[in-house]
This record gives C-alpha cells, sequence and structure tokens, in this order.
C-alpha cells in the first residue's frame, strides 16, 4: 500500500529551466512534507519542507507547493543546475512518529 | 566530522551467517532510525529509538534487532541471513520525535548495502 507515491521515476531538463518533481499521497492524517536529495553511494539529505497548515514554502531556488484537498504536493527547483542532479524523494509524515517515503525521482540537469 | 556515521560501508556474507551493523550520530539527537532501501528502491523505516526507548518497530522479521547502548549509537544486528535481506540499510538520526513540534528533519548516514550469497 503505498501511502506517498512518486509517478515519474526519472525526469530530465535544461540547465537554467524549471524542474518540477511530483509527489502524490493517500494518507489525510499526515501533517507534514520534506523533500530529501540522494546523490549515488551518499544518504538522502533534508533539502526543504512544508507544514499542512501552508501551502507555499520557499529556500532559495527551491520551492515547495502544497495542495491538500488534491492530496499533491511538488517540488519547483528554479533555475536548475547540473549539480542538483540526484534523486529526489518526497516523504510525509504525522503524529505516528514516522516519515513515509515515495520511491523518488531521478532528476539529471543537462548543461 | 562525519554527522551520521555507518560501518561498514559494503557487507558481502553467506546465507545463514549472523552479521551487525553499526551506526553513530555526533549531533547530540534524540532519536535515531534504521530504514532498509530495497531493490525497488522504497526506503522503508524499520526501527526508531529515543532515548535509547524503541519507538518504532515496523513489522520486522525477528532476526533483526537492534541495539541502542547509547542515544550517540544505534546498531542492527541480524541472524540467520537471508537472501532477501540484501538491500541498503540507512542509519538516521533526528533531533526529536518525527511529527513532534516539527522536529522530524532526518540526518542519514551513507548507507550500509549488504549482499547476501
Amino acid at each position: 500500500d503505498q501511502q506517498v507515491k512518486q509517478n515519474s521515476p526519472s525526469l530530465s531538463v535544461q540547465e537554467g529551466r524549471i524542474s518540477i518533481l511530483n509527489c502524490d499521497y493517500t494518507n489525510s492524517m499526515f501533517d507534514y512534507f520534506l523533500w530529501y536529495k540522494k546523490y549515488p553511494a551518499e544518504g538522502p539529505t533534508f533539502l526543504i519542507s512544508i507544514s499542512s497548515i501552508k501551502d507555499k514554502n520557499e529556500d532559495g531556488r527551491f520551492t515547495v507547493f502544497l495542495n491538500k484537498s488534491a492530496k499533491h504536493l511538488s517540488l519547483h527547483i528554479v533555475p536548475s543546475q547540473p549539480g542538483d542532479s540526484a534523486v529526489y524523494f518526497c516523504a510525509s509524515g504525522g503524529s505516528n512518529y514516522k516519515l513515509t517515503f515515495g520511491k523518488g525521482t531521478l532528476l539529471t540537469v543537462n548543461p | 566530522d562525519t554527522a551520521v556515521s555507518q560501518t561498514p560501508k559494503y557487507l558481502v556474507t553467506q546465507m545463514g551467517n549472523d552479521k551487525s551493523i553499526k551506526c553513530e550520530q555526533n549531533l547530540g539527537h534524540d532519536t535515531m532510525y534504521w530504514y532498509k532501501q530495497d531493490s525497488k528502491k522504497f526506503l522503508k523505516i524499520m526501527f526508531s529509538y529515543n532515548n535509547k526507548e524503541l519507538i518504532i518497530n515496523e513489522t520486522v522479521p525477528n532476526r533483526f534487532s537492534p541495539k541502542s547502548p547509547d542515544k550517540a549509537h544505534l546498531n542492527l544486528h541480524i541472524n540467520s541471513l537471508e537472501l532477501g535481506d540484501s538491500a541498503v540499510y540507512f542509519c538516521a538520526s533526528s533531533p526529536g520525535l518525527a511529527g513532534v513540534l516539527f522536529a522530524d528533519t532526518q540526518y542519514f548516514g551513507p548507507g550500509t548495502r549488504l549482499t547476501v550469497l
């Protein structure tokens, strides 16, 4: 039962353009959401998060949007840089003390 | 000055053996976790300890036994290894409990790739 879904296994964009990574969730009890970035042979690193009481959170080139009614969140990276090439995991959490991760989306930013 | 470290990074062993993976964090965090990333790339929580107390114990075979000697360490011991245990195991830590006061940002170790032959 996949409670967090990242339906695009991969995404390729040109340097300088916008990257949009999408995530859907099914559990309405989730009340916070996070994005993690992972390079090969390394552990995931925290990127940005959003509480369910907000619909947008911005940190530099990274913005996360949350649409609670659609149970959908997205990560926008603008402008995209080659160093952003990595696997991006969406994760959701609630009051049960654990994070549920999606399967990840491999982003490739071409120079 | 590594924040979350795991040893070993790679572990190749035969079916039926017993092995341990060690994890240490120097961030002063109260909570530590073990995750398994299987061949389908899902990161799934296995265990979580808060101040040495077991908080989360997902549906994991009891061949897997976590041990937290202090809040900076969370080791994972696996008995009678099976082929299906082959995966990358990640340790993580966070300042508090996931879901509590948003103190849930988890810091991950580099992972241990376990291969069972």
